[in-house]
């Protein structure tokens, strides 16, 4: 079945440091893909999304490529706040009403 | 205004006790969810319905029951609460298949 796998965290990274955040899926067909960011005590929130191969989403300096060639979602952001840290959490969906989420990397920001 | 609100924020009771937690959208999608997120922030599904039927029913107890009385509400009774239900429980909606879901701001759910 379709799944997907992101880097254990925690990521402790200093202010104004590079994110990457590595997520890489298996599915059937032409997933679309998302990262989704929850800050705490909150719910999901939409990060970003790309519908096809090749597809850059990218929202708030984040930024992530959707490359079928390697079944890669990777997370980027260049210079990273304190504000960023939270949960960030990949996902995919094959054409169906089922989601399928990644176990989830915090993010953590020091000033 | 809110996009998917759910009620009560936090619930906390006795283990064997009857809860109910509900969720409401007013963004006109046809597909809410319910989640269900572990103490390590493992997000799984448990119930979907697409205008008020049930589309998706994962492994979950019988002691789980969704009713959806219209497509803009989607609730979730639990009966006989153990203490491996406690964990956040989170309502979602989309519009069409592979849209981005939209979720509620969780209802944190603690069993003594």
């Amino acid at each position: 079945g379709d799944s997907v796998t992101q880097m254990e965290g925690p990521v402790t990274l200093s202010e104004e440091a590079f994110l990457t955040i590595n997520c890489t899926y298996t599915a059937t067909g032409y997933p679309s893909l998302f990262w989704y960011v929850q800050y705490p005590g909150e719910g999901l929130q939409l990060l970003l999304k790309a519908t096809k191969a090749d597809d850059k989403g990218s929202n708030k300096g984040f930024e992530a490529t959707y490359r079928k060639e390697t079944t890669s979602f990777h997370l980027e952001k260049g210079s990273v706040q304190v504000s960023d840290s939270a949960v960030y959490f990949c996902a995919l969906s094959s054409g169906t009403y089922k989601y399928i989420f990644g176990t989830g990397t915090r993010l953590k920001v020091l000033a | 205004d809110t996009a998917v609100s759910q009620t009560p924020k936090y619930l906390v009771t006795q283990m064997g006790n009857d809860k109910s937690i509900k969720c409401e959208q007013n963004l006109g999608h046809d597909t809410m969810y319910w989640y269900k997120q572990d103490s390590k922030k493992f997000l799984k599904i448990m119930f979907s319905y697409n205008n008020k039927e049930l589309i998706i029913n994962e492994t979950v107890p019988n002691r789980f029951s969704p009713k959806s009385p219209d497509k803009a509400h989607l609730n979730l009774h639990i009966n006989s609460l153990e203490l491996g239900d406690s964990a956040v429980y989170f309502c979602a909606s989309s519009q069409e298949k592979s849209q981005p879901q939209h979720f509620g701001d969780g209802t944190r759910l603690s069993i003594l």
